[in-house]
């Protein structure tokens, strides 16, 4: 199985910053990446696909980005409304794998 | 609009199988995309288990595979999963999901059924 290893684990930021949350696969997975948003009580909702691509209705505040087997989500002066779980997601191979998730606090 | 529900007890006693049913509308399961399950553990960690596809194929995790059984009813159009032998450890939400396997992500969800294993 491809081990894709999420981090940090949790941050707390500001609505200034730049959020960056990275994803390192433990082998190449070509770009089949996408990320995905939960808020609490309700199911993951679909940020960026093909590590890169900004899915419908997505803020442009969001954007995704790869070096080498590292995949990175990054969120410019996020809005309290960003507050929530985000998990990446390798489909290069079935069982496709998730990362364990960073839970972000918007304050 | 695509919608997806899931449905079943949300208590399962141990060594017992947990059935659950993904009922979808606004889109026929025989006519293209994977439709998934996936579960998300007490602590956040998700999983997929497995799907079935608009053949009637399916592709199961191998973390899994000796205990997961996904099906369908086409005439209904929903999708079913069983899990059999579960364990405490088997407690979690469980999705259904939607798999553009053309884009490569899924589009659609169901809200989530929250599953106990206890006895």
């Amino acid at each position: 199985d491809i081990q894709m290893t999420q981090s940090p684990a949790s941050l707390s930021a500001s609505l200034e910053e730049i959020v960056t949350i990275t994803c390192k696969a433990s082998q190449g997975i070509d770009d089949y990446l996408s990320w995905y948003q939960q808020k609490p009580g309700k199911s993951p909702q679909l940020l960026i696909y093909d590590a890169t691509s900004l899915a419908d209705g997505v803020p442009s505040r969001f954007s995704g980005s790869r070096s080498g087997t590292q995949y990175s989500l990054k969120i410019s002066r996020p809005q309290v409304d960003d507050s929530g779980i985000y998990y990446c997601l390798q489909s290069y191979s079935t069982p496709y794998t998730f990362g364990a998730g960073t839970k972000l606090e918007l304050k | 609009e695509v919608q997806l529900q899931e449905s079943g007890p949300g208590l399962v006693k141990p060594s017992q199988s947990l059935s659950l049913t993904c009922s979808v509308t606004g889109y026929s399961i025989t006519s293209s995309y994977r439709w998934n399950w996936i579960r998300k553990f007490p602590g956040n960690k998700l999983e997929w288990m497995g799907y079935i596809n608009s053949a009637g194929s399916t592709n199961y995790n191998p973390s899994l595979k000796s205990r997961i059984s996904i099906t369908r009813d086409t005439s209904k159009n929903q999708f079913f999963l069983q899990v059999n032998s579960v364990t405490t450890e088997d407690t979690a939400t469980y999705y259904c999901a939607r798999w553009d396997w053309e884009l490569d992500y899924f589009d659609y969800w169901g809200q989530g059924v929250m599953v106990t294993v206890s006895s």
